[in-house]
């Protein structure tokens, strides 16, 4: 089984740009959360997709915005960046069943530099 | 409110020394599920264990353990005769029946050869 993946690798923007962050997950998991990592910050919540509908969402700015397709690949979007939005962007999947009881399954990552 | 602490932020041993790493929880919900995960340089975080809150056994896998302790909310992970293989960023994390995850700040393991 494929396991999640995240594209681009790596993605160098300037300040005011907006980006976008694609994410394919485990085949059969309909659960996709994002996770922002900065040094010192550990893993940041930014939201989770389950069945197109978004369930749960962190503590961030509007300009962070995501969406599920009905594959379950998901996307998210930051608008107007800030340099203090480079940072390491994380996907990850879960067969999720209603219980909180599935372990997360991450990709490699987006590494997104802001100048 | 639910949160995860990771007081150590970084650690050194030398190769072949026990390694404990703590984390500590916080949740008001009677159901719950702990999590370790293993950051290696490479940036992927890889699943390590799972433990739901009925389930206070203490769990060994080779050179691996966790203490869980619901009386001091501790779900403690530990590293029998560490290899340098095992140089990572650990993160504890707690879930709850919302499948929303939520993760420590990490405790960066440096295993000196």
């Amino acid at each position: 089984k494929a396991g999640v993946t995240q594209t681009p690798r790596y993605l160098i923007k300037t300040r005011g740009q907006q980006v976008t962050l694609s994410c394919s997950p485990i085949s059969g998991h309909r659960s996709v959360s994002w996770y922002q990592q900065t040094p010192g910050q550990g893993l940041q919540f930014l939201f989770e997709y389950f069945s197109e509908t978004q369930r749960n969402k962190g503590n961030f700015p509007g300009r962070f915005s995501g969406r599920q397709f009905s594959n379950s690949r998901s996307e998210m979007n930051v608008s107007t960046l800030e340099l203090g939005d480079s940072a390491l962007y994380l996907c990850a999947s879960s067969s999720y069943d209603g219980t909180g009881n599935n372990e997360q399954f991450f990709g490699p990552g987006t590494r997104l530099t802001v100048l | 409110a639910q949160k995860v602490t990771q007081a150590q932020t970084e650690i050194s041993v030398v190769e072949k020394e026990d390694v404990t790493l703590d984390c500590v929880y916080e949740t008001r919900d009677t159901t719950y599920y702990l999590f370790w995960y293993k950051q290696p340089p490479s940036g992927e975080l890889v699943f390590l264990i799972r433990r739901n809150s009925f389930d206070e056994q203490n769990e060994i896998s080779g050179r691996y353990s966790w203490n869980f302790q619901k009386s001091t909310s501790s779900f403690n992970f530990t590293i029998t005769a560490s290899q340098v293989v095992d140089s990572a960023v650990y993160f504890c994390a707690l879930s709850t029946t919302g499948n929303q995850f939520y993760f420590g700040t990490g405790t960066s393991l440096t295993v000196i050869p």
